[in-house]
């Protein structure tokens, strides 16, 4: 149990396009998720919070209007990177918790590359 | 701000013997501590979690302590195998989050 999957697991586009990833939570309902992004040999770091029905919190230093959450049901949360430039190129990485804030479970992640 | 720290450097150890890993935090206490495993290109896999009040927490070959006064917890791996090799990572909790140490790498040799 408790598998998240994203979608895609990588994708290419071009600078100035924007990009949405989707993360579900397969066999559990998230009632958070949670958003990453990881640069190569780096740690994961927290983006964003976001809780069913209600407005994604940002960490310091992370641009809303660039990185657009939205957490629709308790099944699905989708991350859109707006017009995304080479720098936005990482490693993006949901995880979603359930009953116990303390438990999470990490998605396979998504490859993003910015030409 | 919160300070995880994790040795950066690889941890190079010969089959069978105990691999141990480092978390040091500073400037917060959390309730919780997480250990994960994360294979290159993959997202981290839950391994461990032990909380504040527990001072170790055993699974199969794995062990975590908690020394809440040093702030430090410890991450070990009893009778490596070459197929333990991955990057290990530390996640203290709190304030409803978790942050995430840099990771160590480890290598087990045959």
């Amino acid at each position: 149990g408790a598998v998240v999957s994203q979608h895609p697991s990588w994708v290419i586009c071009k600078s100035g396009t924007s990009v949405k990833i989707e993360c579900r939570s397969l066999d559990f309902q998230a009632t958070t998720m949670f958003w990453y992004r990881q640069f190569p040999k780096q740690s994961l770091m927290l983006m964003a919070t976001s809780n069913e029905g209600s407005k994604a919190t940002y960490e310091q230093g992370v641009e809303k209007d660039k990185f657009l959450i939205n957490h629709a049901s308790l099944t699905l949360s989708t991350l859109t990177v707006t017009s995304a430039h080479p720098e936005d190129s990482s490693f993006y990485i949901c995880s979603a918790s359930g009953t116990s804030d303390y438990e999470q479970y990490f998605g396979p992640g998504t490859r993003l590359t910015v030409t | 701000s919160q300070k995880i720290e994790q040795n950066s450097e690889a941890l190079n150890i010969q089959e069978g013997k105990t691999a141990t890993l480092t978390c040091n935090y500073t400037n917060y206490s959390p309730a919780y501590l997480q250990w994960y495993r994360q294979d290159p290109g993959r997202g981290p896999v839950f391994l461990l979690l032990i909380r504040e009040n527990e001072k170790e927490k055993r699974k199969e070959r794995l062990k975590v302590t908690f020394d809440t006064t040093l702030k430090q917890s410890l991450f070990h791996i009893t009778a490596s195998q070459p197929a333990d090799s991955a990057t290990y990572l530390c996640a203290p909790y709190n304030f409803n989050k978790f942050y995430f140490g840099s990771g160590t790498k480890l290598n087990v040799k045959p």
